[in-house]
């Protein structure tokens, strides 16, 4: 149990063009949702908090309106890079909470 | 703030060993406290937790670790290690925010392990 799973799991997309992760709880549901992101060699950052049926809550340095995060049910969570660049390319982890957090496979962004 | 050290950026072991991977914590109250084990382009996989009781957790996979308040510490050991245990593993301690076991979590800089034949 506590399946996570994350689509697509790979995107390369143009700069300027926004993309859409989504990420899935599949046998539980979870009023809670993280988003991290994971630079090469490096830990992961916890970028937001997102909750079912409220705004999400972005950590300090965290451009909200760059990174606009959707909960529209306790199954899904979507991240959506707006106006992508190559900076935002990255590997995205999501991560759904139950009794503990159960995390997704990742998604690999990379911005031409 | 809570804060997540790994002093090992990356151990080598022979396969057979024993394995011991540090982690040392600082966090204000009684800490929530995870092992996280990553293949390459892969999500994080729970190997054990400790929560409260038992300072020795037992995981997945034939880990434990030891919470040692003392030290700060929640070390990861596995007695005998095997080829298909070589990954990247990450240490990271929550807040039980609400009294929940899913508050933020903060993450070590993880430590990569690689095995020999």
């Amino acid at each position: 149990g506590a399946v996570v799973s994350q689509h697509p799991s790979r995107v390369i997309c143009k700069s300027g063009t926004s993309v859409k992760i989504e990420c899935r709880s599949l046998d539980f549901q979870a009023t809670t949702m993280f988003w991290y992101r994971q630079f090469p060699k490096k830990s992961l950052m916890l970028m937001a908090t997102s909750n079912e049926g409220s705004k999400a809550t972005y950590e300090q340095g965290v451009e909200k309106d760059k990174f606009l995060i959707n909960h529209a049910s306790l199954t899904l969570s979507t991240l959506t890079v707006t106006s992508a660049h190559p900076e935002d390319s990255s590997f995205y982890i999501c991560s759904a909470a139950s009794d503990t957090q159960y995390f997704g496979p990742g998604t690999r962004l990379t911005v031409l | 703030a809570q804060s997540v050290t790994q002093p090992d950026i990356h151990i080598t072991v022979s396969e057979g060993a024993s394995l011991e991977l540090r982690c040392n914590y600082s966090y204000g109250a009684t800490p929530y406290l995870f092992w996280y084990v990553q293949s390459p382009g892969q999500g994080l996989q729970l190997l054990l937790k400790y929560f409260s009781g038992d300072t020795l957790v037992q995981g997945i996979k034939g880990f434990e670790a030891e919470f040692k308040r003392s030290q700060s510490s929640f070390n990861l050991r596995k007695p005998s290690v095997h080829w298909s245990d070589a990954a990247e593993y990450f240490c990271a301690v929550g807040s039980n925010a609400g009294g929940t076991s899913y508050g933020k979590l903060t993450f070590g800089q993880g430590t990569i392990l690689t095995v020999h034949p």
